[in-house]
Parts: C-alpha cells; structure tokens; sequence
C-alpha cells in the first residue's frame, strides 16, 4: 500500500523568504508525481506533474524534484508572497488512483 | 466543458436522508474519481471510472455509497441513509486517460453536512 507523508504540516514564513515543501512515500514504483494547491473552502489546482522520468520540473517561482530511488519529492517556491498563502498537497499514483498526503499548510506574512 | 463541474457546491441534509452529487468532468476525459475530504487530511480515494466501469470502488466505505457513470461523462455519487460521520467536502476529478500517463484535474467539491 503507498503511504504519502507531507512535512512539516505546518509553516510560516515572512514575505520573500525561499521555502522548501517536502513530500515522501514508501513505494518508489511510481509513473509520476504532482503538486496541488488548495485554498480554503476551494478545490485542488493542479501545480506541476513529474514523470518518473524527470528529475525536475519548473513552473514559474514553482520548482519540484523528484527522487525515486530515495521516496522524496520537493518543492522549492522562489521569493514567498502572500498570495502562496494555502495547503500544498502531492499525490502519487498507486494501483490506477492517485493516494494523497495530508498536505502543509504554508502561511506567509506580509 | 472548461473545468471539471461539481453540484451542488453545499449541501445540508439530516440524518437517514438519500443524496445525490454530481460530477461533469472535462470533455473528452475517459478517467473520473472520487474523494472524500475532512479538515485538516488529504484526499481519501472513494472511487475510480475508466469510461462507463467503474474500475475501482474499493474506497467506498460501505454499501450505503454508490457512484454510476452511464454514459461514460457525467457521474453521480449516491449516499443513502446519510449518517453525521458522513459530512466531508466531496471531490471528483478527471483525467485524459488514467492517472498514469496524465494529470488530474478537481472540481471544486460539494461540501455535505448532515445534521
């Protein structure tokens, strides 16, 4: 079973700062992996997809990487503004559906 | 259509009542989902439609729930004998072909509350 582990659950940082979002999960076996936003009360926005393939890609102030072999995938988020302000959730394919951290919730202040 | 669409957006009801919520997905995508959503937790897989079949319902948390998809776009999930541990926000999502080769995309939920 593929379990998905987001930490920290939780950040806060001020205005500017560059902030890493990490994602891990226990079966390395995966096609691809994708970064999502979620705003309050809103739905999930897709931010980026890595293929298994990929070691990176960039969207933006957006970068996330991907390492199969060690169960990790980042995300680096270049100059914080408040607007980044939301839960950051990855997912990753397993058995034909996608299983899901718990995501962190990023603060930033003005 | 331009997103995937979800209906409706609230919906309160009391307990034992029957609910329907409804996904219309992005044209053309073969591959819909559903999730369920509580505060503070990631999206728990319900289940998985590759065109008309449901290809994987393993996620549905018992036989009060369950979900058809007819003519392989627009899917209902269905919720009888609603009970409180029932209200989450609902998600559907679709993609291209299957979560594999393509990205997912969400609606915005249907958020339950039973009462």
């Amino acid at each position: 079973k593929q379990e998905v582990t987001q930490i920290p659950a939780a950040l806060s940082v001020p205005e500017g700062e560059n902030l890493v979002l990490n994602c891990s999960f226990t079966d390395s076996a995966i096609y691809n992996l994708q970064w999502f936003r979620q705003d309050p009360g809103k739905g999930l926005t897709s931010l980026l997809l890595i293929q298994s393939s990929q070691r990176e890609q960039t969207s933006g102030r957006l970068n996330a990487s991907l390492d199969k072999s060690s169960g990790r995938s980042t995300l680096y988020i270049a100059a914080s503004q408040p607007g980044d302000s939301a839960t950051y959730l990855c997912a990753v394919p397993h058995a034909g559906k996608s299983t899901f951290g718990d995501g962190t919730t990023l603060t930033v202040k003005p | 259509g331009a997103g995937v669409s979800q209906t409706p957006s609230n919906k309160v009801t009391e307990k034992g009542k029957y609910v329907e919520l409804r996904c219309d997905p992005i044209s053309g995508h073969t591959a819909l989902y559903w999730y369920r959503q509580s505060l503070g937790q990631g999206p728990e897989f319900l289940i998985y439609f590759q065109g008309t079949g449901a290809a994987d319902d393993s996620g549905l948390p018992n036989d009060r729930f369950f979900a058809v998809r007819p003519e392989g776009s627009v899917s209902t999930l269905k919720i009888q004998r609603t009970e409180r541990g029932d209200s989450a926000v609902y998600l559907c999502a679709s993609s291209l072909e299957n979560v594999i080769t393509g990205e997912l995309f969400f609606g915005e939920g249907s958020r339950l509350t039973v009462l």
